[in-house]
């Protein structure tokens, strides 16, 4: 079975830092685009950052030089360290899985780490 | 950054009608749109991709349209498990942007 294991979501303080994991196992998790993408409670989902299997990362402006995305496919796991957080960021993150064929079709998603950025 | 707007926000219908979602483009992405369907308290899933294309075990009474800027999801016979948020979302550049949701109400 597919399945996609995210931790690391909590309670940080405004200008904290925090770091996602993400473990995924029932694939062969090094031949595929893994993305990070999260949704604030009751609102839409928004694209964080993507890692290809070439290790090629992408960001969206609002978390450029303060998320990185990173992959260790020995141990199958995904990683987003989030620095700079802001109140903002306050969201569920999900780990996605890209269609193998597809670039930018999430065809598989983990069940969600909620991280909330208060004092 | 593409903008994708959905419409209308929420569609209230009935089982057994059918139901008509709408996603426009600011700019053309060409057939890199994607279709998700969430339930509350669950992650998005893959329905449609490529605008047209059913993913794997999606019924064959959900159904999606167009090309460039202006998309449809069509799900010709609803049945009560339909009613959800349905998601646009464009994957022909990046950042891969989404819509805001259509919520589908009894």
């Amino acid at each position: 079975e597919v399945q996609l294991v995210e931790s690391g979501g909590g309670l940080v303080q405004p200008g904290g830092s925090l770091r996602l994991s993400c473990v995924a196992s029932g694939f062969t998790f090094g031949s595929y685009d893994m993305h990070w993408v999260r949704q604030v409670t009751g609102k839409g989902l928004e694209w964080v950052s993507a890692i290809g299997i070439t290790g090629d990362t992408y960001y969206p402006g609002s978390v450029k030089g303060r998320f990185t995305i990173s992959r260790e496919n020995a141990k199958n796991s995904l990683y987003l360290q989030m620095n700079s957080l802001r109140a903002g960021d306050t969201a569920v993150y999900y780990c996605a899985r890209a269609h193998t064929s597809l670039p930018g079709a999430i065809d598989c998603w983990g069940q969600g780490t909620l991280v909330t950025v208060s004092s | 950054e593409i903008v994708l707007t959905q419409s209308p926000a929420t569609l209230s219908l009935s089982p057994g009608e059918r139901a008509t979602l709408s996603c426009r483009a600011n700019q053309s992405v060409s057939i890199y749109l994607v279709w998700y369907q969430q339930k509350p308290g669950q992650a998005p899933r893959l329905l449609i991709y490529d605008a047209s294309n059913r993913a794997t075990g999606i019924p064959a009474r959900f159904s999606g349209s167009g090309s460039g800027t202006d998309f449809t999801l069509t799900i010709s016979s609803l049945e009560p498990e339909d009613f959800a948020v349905y998601y646009c979302q464009q994957r022909s550049k990046w950042p891969y942007t989404f819509g805001q949701g259509t919520k589908l109400e009894i």
